[in-house]
């Protein structure tokens, strides 16, 4: 079984400051994490993707996520938010089936 | 390329009837998804395609749902009769590969979104 726990549904940053997006998860096999992002009236796009290499991952836009096992946590995070990035955020875990379990979502709000 | 596209884009039915989701993958991906958002709920796996055979339909709610994928191209997802609770947004998605390994990646149409009055 596995399941994915993201710590905040809304969170609010100003223009050029850091964005954190915590994702906890849970899984009986070693997991493959991904986030993914949901702009207004367009589809789930991948924003990056951990599976079992560098525990640092990079995506697209600037964003990045660190696995940390003994943390169970794949938390992503951005150095400079940018009005664009405001969207809803998808914490997602794919263990031995060939489901993806997603997060609840968080949206993020970006204040000028 | 085209990407994964959904039709419509929004339906709205009363309870009872009878509406059909489409979903066009992405050319040459053999694995077809579908997933639904209920309001306020997370986003949940219904079934896996691969070509037109369903190698998972475990989260399909209830026999009220049934998808096809005739030739392996396109797919419908119809509910019938439709209920309140099966409003919300249905995504369907696409890959390649089966699994989400180094290779894998599922590209997510828009969706369509469903409302039951």
């Amino acid at each position: 079984a596995q399941s994915v726990t993201q710590l905040d549904s809304h969170v609010s940053v100003s223009e050029g400051t850091p964005v954190l997006l915590r994702c906890n998860y849970s899984s009986s096999y070693s997991p493959s994490l991904f986030w993914y992002v949901q702009h207004p009236n367009k589809g789930l796009q991948l924003l990056l993707k951990y599976t079992s290499a560098a525990t640092l991952v990079k995506g697209i836009n600037g964003f990045e996520a660190e696995f940390k096992k003994s943390e169970t946590s794949f938390h992503l995070t951005k150095p400079s938010a940018h009005m664009s990035d405001a969207a809803e955020y998808f914490c997602v875990v794919s263990g031995s089936a060939r489901q993806l379990t997603f997060g609840s979502g968080t949206q993020l709000t970006v204040l000028p | 390329e085209a990407g994964v596209t959904q039709f419509p884009s929004h339906s709205v039915i009363e309870k009872g009837q009878t509406v059909t989701l489409r979903c066009d993958p992405i050319s040459g991906h053999d694995n077809l998804y579908w997933y639904r958002r209920v309001m306020g709920k997370e986003i949940k796996f219904l079934l896996h395609f691969v070509k037109e055979s369903k190698q998972d339909e475990s989260g399909m709610p209830n026999n009220r749902f049934l998808a096809e994928r005739t030739g392996g191209t396109y797919s419908t997802l119809k509910v019938q009769p439709a209920e309140l609770e099966d409003s919300g947004v249905y995504f369907c998605a696409s890959s390649r590969y089966a699994g989400t390994g180094k290779n894998g990646e599922l590209f997510f149409g828009e969706g369509s979104r469903l409302t039951v009055l």
